[in-house]
């Protein structure tokens, strides 16, 4: 079976600082691995996601992440915080064994993200 | 704006009561996912559908069933509705399961069903 753990309920920033929020997994065969940011009474939104290739994947409004496979993290950064950033974080993977590609993603809890002005 | 629609936004309704959520994929994408958002379980899937065909099953009680039609629009039905099925229910849409896993979901805005 595949997890996701996003060990922090919620991460407090200072506006204009560097933010990072947690994320490991546990899949079997490769894992495909996503970032959604999910804001109030909305729908999630694809940030970025990790398939193969380059360790550092970058996404969406200055968000990237960084894969690591021998730490089976994915976390989310981005160097400079925005109030706007404020939201749900959600990690989610995919492994590449799963159903042939037709099972659904595995979320974790999700985090809060606090950008304080 | 991710191009998947879901209809209603919002649904009330009593314990033992049937209710149907709608989806519509974004234009050509194939596949429909469907997942329950709780404050107690968190986001899971329920049920997948590629070009008409049920292709993966998650948590997704009996008394749940889905369906895709020939449009590929997409039917949730929850039947003998319980308090605990108060949550926020998404479907989201990918090309297509031929791509694998790596394909992208866009979700859309979801439907909140409160069951009183």
């Amino acid at each position: 079976a595949q997890s996701v753990a996003q060990p922090e309920d919620q991460v407090n920033v200072a506006e204009g600082n560097p933010l990072t929020v947690k994320c490991t997994y546990s899949v079997s065969g490769n894992p495909y691995l996503f970032w959604y940011v999910q804001y109030p009474n909305r729908g999630l939104q694809f940030l970025l996601k990790y398939i193969t290739g380059d360790n550092l994947v970058k996404g969406s409004y200055g968000f990237e992440a960084e894969f690591n496979k021998s730490q089976t993290s994915f976390h989310l950064k981005k160097p400079s915080a925005l109030v706007s950033d404020s939201a749900l974080y959600f990690c989610a993977v995919r492994g590449g064994n799963s159903g042939g590609g037709a099972d659904g993603l595995t979320f974790g809890k999700g985090t809060h993200l606090i950008i304080q002005p | 704006d991710s191009g998947v629609t879901q209809t209603p936004k919002h649904l009330i309704t009593a314990t033992g009561q049937r209710v149907t959520l709608r989806c519509s994929p974004r234009s050509g994408d194939l596949s429909v996912y469907w997942y329950q958002q709780s404050l107690d379980q968190g986001l899971q899937f329920l049920i997948h559908y590629y070009n008409g065909e049920e292709r993966a099953k998650g948590n997704i009680l009996e008394r749940f069933s889905a369906q895709q039609f020939p449009d590929l629009h997409s039917e949730l039905n929850l039947s003998s509705l319980e308090l605990g099925d108060s949550a926020l229910y998404f479907c989201a849409s990918s090309v297509g399961v031929s791509s694998g896993g790596q394909e992208t979901q866009y979700f859309g805005p979801g439907t909140r069903l409160l069951v009183l």
